[in-house]
């Protein structure tokens, strides 16, 4: 069966530090891989995807994804944090072949320290 | 504004009371789910329909029923809510379920508790 595995449930650092929140999935056939963003009591965002090709995504608000296929991971970076970025991140993949299905991490709660 | 919306945003109910929460998208997308959102856990999909009159079960479908007469909406039916329902809601949609991007967007949530 299909997982996916978010390493911290929350990550704290301070404003203009770099981050990365973690995520590794399993599957036996190929995936499509997002990451979405939840603000304070407001939906998912979408930041990034990968789908094929360049293994290094770039997403919005200067966020970007490496899709390692040998390690079944796809780790999220920021260079530089500001308080705004503090949120609830989700890893998700998808099945091309399951209707669209979308399977989610647990989550990691980032929060930005001025 | 292409958007999906979600009504009500809150809810407060009794064990057993049935109630239904609407979710409409105006981006004529074929594909709507509807997930529940729990600490710890993420969120778990519940229904999904490719298109009208066309739904399946996702990975939590107990308790819970939908029905897709129109494109534009996707309405979840707690028939006899219970507490364990107790819980963040989102729907969201997707232009197709076979395309490449498989972007979904999602509605803001309603938040139910079941007393």
């Amino acid at each position: 069966a299909q997982s996916v595995t978010q390493l911290d449930s929350q990550v704290p650092v301070f404003e203009e530090a770099p981050v990365e929140l973690r995520c590794n999935y399993s599957s036996s056939v190929s995936v499509y891989l997002f990451w979405y963003v939840q603000y304070p009591n407001q939906g998912l965002q979408l930041l990034l995807k990968y789908l094929s090709g360049s293994t290094l995504v770039k997403g919005i608000n200067g966020f970007e994804a490496e899709f390692n296929k040998s390690q079944t991971s796809f780790h999220l970076r920021k260079p530089s944090v500001h308080i705004s970025d503090t949120a609830e991140y989700f890893c998700a993949v998808s099945l091309g072949n399951q209707g669209g299905k979308l399977i989610f991490g647990q989550g990691t709660e980032l929060s930005v320290k001025p | 504004e292409a958007q999906v919306t979600q009504n009500p945003r809150y809810l407060i109910t009794v064990t057993g009371k049935k109630l239904t929460v609407t979710c409409s998208q105006n981006m004529n997308h074929e594909y709507m789910s509807w997930y529940r959102q729990d600490p710890g856990l993420g969120l778990r999909q519940i229904y999904y329909s490719m298109n009208v009159e066309v739904t399946d079960k996702g990975d939590v479908p107990e308790g819970y029923k939908v029905s897709r007469k129109e494109k534009r909406n996707f309405p979840l039916i707690l028939e006899s809510p219970s507490p364990n329902q107790t819980s963040l809601y989102f729907c969201a949609s997707s232009p197709d379920y076979a395309g490449v991007s498989n972007e979904q967007f999602f509605g803001p949530g309603t938040r139910l508790t079941v007393l």
